[in-house]
């Protein structure tokens, strides 16, 4: 079972701060990292796809970096809105037919 | 902008009953996946489809599971006697391909055992 950890659970973000959060995976068997933005009663939304160390992808305000070698990734939020709040969740694939592991996600919570 | 659409939104079932849950996946894409997510657990992969077949399927997915594309557009999953812990939001997901490509997610189903 590969386990695929996210931190932290939650985080309170002041409207105009920048935050990052952290996903990481076990570094061997590498195939591809997603990031999901969920906000609730909606469906999880497709980030970032991810799949060479040293990857940077933007999007907005929101960026990811991927370091494979040492299993983690970065999801960056720059001058955080209200309408960032949001459960960040990551994904791990193994494989190109592999199924998707994902983290428990990160809540974020920006407020006014 | 399409996306993956997903029937009932929610469902509350009696235990030993049959339900099935319903997905419309995006129309030009070939693989399609069911996961789930029980209150406060990760999110799980279920089972993947792709030309008529199951790809993948997880130890969660057994005999009490089974997911069709009876028509060409719809994709269901079918749990044939519900059990308390399959109380669950269940995600249709599908994708142009697997593998390094985005898979779309419809809002989920939540189903309730009782």
């Amino acid at each position: 079972i590969l386990n695929v950890e996210q931190s932290p659970q939650s985080l309170h973000v002041q409207e105009g701060d920048s935050t990052n959060f952290t996903c990481s995976f076990p570094s061997s068997n590498f195939y591809a990292l997603h990031w999901y933005r969920w906000e609730t009663a909606k469906s999880p939304e497709a980030l970032f796809v991810m799949t060479l160390n040293g990857d940077e992808k933007k999007k907005g305000r929101i960026s990811a970096t991927l370091n494979t070698k040492e299993g983690y990734s970065y999801l960056y939020i720059k001058g955080s809105q209200p309408e960032d709040s949001a459960t960040y969740l990551c994904a791990f694939r193994t494989d190109s037919w592999g199924k998707l592991q994902f983290g428990a996600g990160t809540q974020v919570v920006v407020t006014p | 902008e399409p996306e993956v659409t997903q029937t009932p939104s929610h469902q509350v079932t009696q235990m030993g009953q049959e339900v099935i849950l319903r997905c419309v996946p995006i129309s030009n894409h070939l693989y399609f996946y069911w996961y789930r997510q029980i209150l406060g657990q990760k999110v799980e992969f279920l089972v993947s489809f792709y030309n008529n077949e199951i790809s993948e399927k997880s130890e969660i997915f057994d005999d009490q599971f089974s997911v069709e594309r009876p028509d060409g557009s719809n994709f269901t999953l079918k749990i044939r006697s519900t059990k308390l812990e399959d109380s669950a939001m269940y995600f249709c997901a599908s994708s142009t391909r697997p593998g390094d490509t985005e898979a779309f997610f419809g809002q989920g189903t939540r189903l309730t055992v009782v």
